[in-house]
């Protein structure tokens, strides 16, 4: 069974630029995650998709990020415009279910914001 | 905020020995899971116990719930180079009509050959 994909694996932009991250779920997982992972922390959880709709995006800078979920699989994650601050790894997950449910996580997303 | 804080937040062992880290939370939950990242990777799911468990074994791995206090441990014995990581654990209360993931600060262990 294939895992949890993203890309790209890392990327360097300078502050002010956009940015996007692709995520491909599991196959057959409803419930899509996608967290921001700081140097030394624990990962935050942004937005929560559940199929095509958003479940739970009380965490995410909406001013500056986007998201979306097409056709219930793939996701986009969208920093426009980035800040230095953003650099961190972004980490897609997805699960079977909400919340109850173990999630599988992707590779993540390094980004580096100059 | 953190719904789990880990303790230690760091930990140093040598190979052989064993590991425990500590989880504390706030709100009740109805299960708590426990995950590893190793260096530059993705999280990895190790195990998850339910709120009406008190302890559950995975291999190596035994893991203790105690829902009066709020917490639970991770215990890794004989441990290996291998085990060097940052282990999380995570919780989902259910909050405004969904179940919030919520992970903590992480211990991270480093494990001596």
């Amino acid at each position: 069974e294939a895992g949890v994909a993203q890309s790209p694996r890392y990327k360097i932009i300078e502050k002010r630029q956009s940015v996007a991250f692709w995520c491909n779920p599991i196959s057959g997982h409803a419930t899509l995650y996608w967290y921001q992972q700081i140097l030394g922390q624990g990962p935050k959880l942004l937005i929560q998709f559940q199929n095509n709709g958003v479940v739970d995006d009380s965490q995410l800078p909406k001013d500056r990020f986007s998201a979306e979920r097409l056709k219930g699989v793939d996701s986009t994650l969208k920093i426009q415009p980035a800040k230095l601050e953003d650099s961190a790894v972004y980490l897609c997950a997805s699960s079977l279910g909400p919340g109850q449910e173990t999630q599988y996580f992707g590779p993540g997303t390094r980004l580096l914001v100059l | 905020s953190q719904q789990g804080e880990e303790d230690p937040q760091a930990l140093s062992i040598q190979e052989g020995e064993n590991a425990t880290m500590n989880c504390s939370y706030k709100t009740s939950i109805n299960n708590l899971q426990w995950y590893r990242q190793n260096s530059g990777r993705g999280l990895v799911h190790l195990i998850l116990i339910r709120s009406n468990e008190r302890e559950k074994h995975s291999g190596r791995l035994r893991v203790t719930l105690d829902t009066s206090k709020k917490s639970s441990s991770l215990l890794i014995t004989a441990s290996r180079a291998a085990d060097t990581a940052s282990y999380f654990c995570a919780t989902a209360p259910y909050r405004g009509g969904t179940y919030k993931y919520i992970f903590g600060t992480g211990t991270r262990l480093k494990v001596l050959a």
